[in-house]
């Protein structure tokens, strides 16, 4: 069965960073583009970053550029998200999701880990 | 990076009918077949229910349905069930490399 286990959430102090990871099994890994949605706690969801089965490719919303950036380690099935200068209105549920086709078709959804951004 | 336009609401008996609209633009939703919707209920994670404008993965009851007219596309429910109440979210390709856009959501609740 395909899993995505997401970790690495917390509280953290505005301004400060955080490292999120996500265990991927179940899978070829490197066969998929991954993803980082995430969802503020009564919010809708926010695709935040994307990366390439091969790394080549990474891509971010607006609201994170600058700020995140998006890796992976196919040897490990391991996607990453490095979040620096974090902000308040970043506080969310950060999902990890795998892409199924390579045009944002999320097929599988880890249960999430949540991030609070607060002094 | 604009967010697709959700109603955010909808409501219907059980045994109706209802469609969600999701509109877009020439750039996302008018450009490709590649619109998907997941249902989430409360507490979960999202769950695929439609891709590729109107295919459904195995598993998801033939109740739930998409089409795609220019830049809106729409999820129709059919048969309505008590546990259709959730809230539901489109997304579409956005044409260049791994940019994902999401509509506001809609939370439907079944009378």
């Amino acid at each position: 069965d395909v899993q995505l286990v997401e970790s690495g959430g917390g509280l953290v102090q505005p301004g400060r960073s955080l490292r999120l990871s996500c265990a991927a099994s179940g899978f070829i890994f490197d066969n998929h583009a991954m993803h980082w949605v995430r969802q503020a706690p009564g919010k809708g969801l926010e695709w935040v970053s994307g990366i390439s089965w091969n790394s080549i490719r990474m891509d971010y919303a607006d609201a994170v550029k600058g700020r995140y950036t998006i890796s992976r380690d196919n040897a490990k099935n391991s996607l990453y998200l490095q979040m620096n200068s974090l902000r308040p209105e970043d506080t969310a549920l950060y999902y990890c999701v795998r892409d199924k086709t390579g045009y944002n078709l999320y097929d599988y959804w880890g249960r999430g880990t949540l991030v609070t951004v607060s002094s | 990076q604009s967010a697709l336009t959700q109603p955010a609401s909808v409501s219907g008996s059980p045994g109706q009918s209802i469609t969600i609209s999701c509109s877009g633009t020439s750039n996302d939703v008018g450009a490709y077949n590649f619109v998907s919707w997941y249902q989430q209920h409360p507490g979960k994670a999202p769950n695929l229910i439609i891709y590729e404008v109107n295919r459904r993965p195995s598993g998801v009851s033939y109740r739930f349905s998409g089409s795609k007219s220019a830049n809106t596309a729409s999820l129709t429910i059919s048969g309505l069930q008590a546990e259709d109440e959730a809230d539901y979210y489109c997304c579409s390709y956005a044409g260049s490399g791994t940019l994902g856009v999401f509509g506001g959501g809609t939370k439907l609740t079944v009378l």
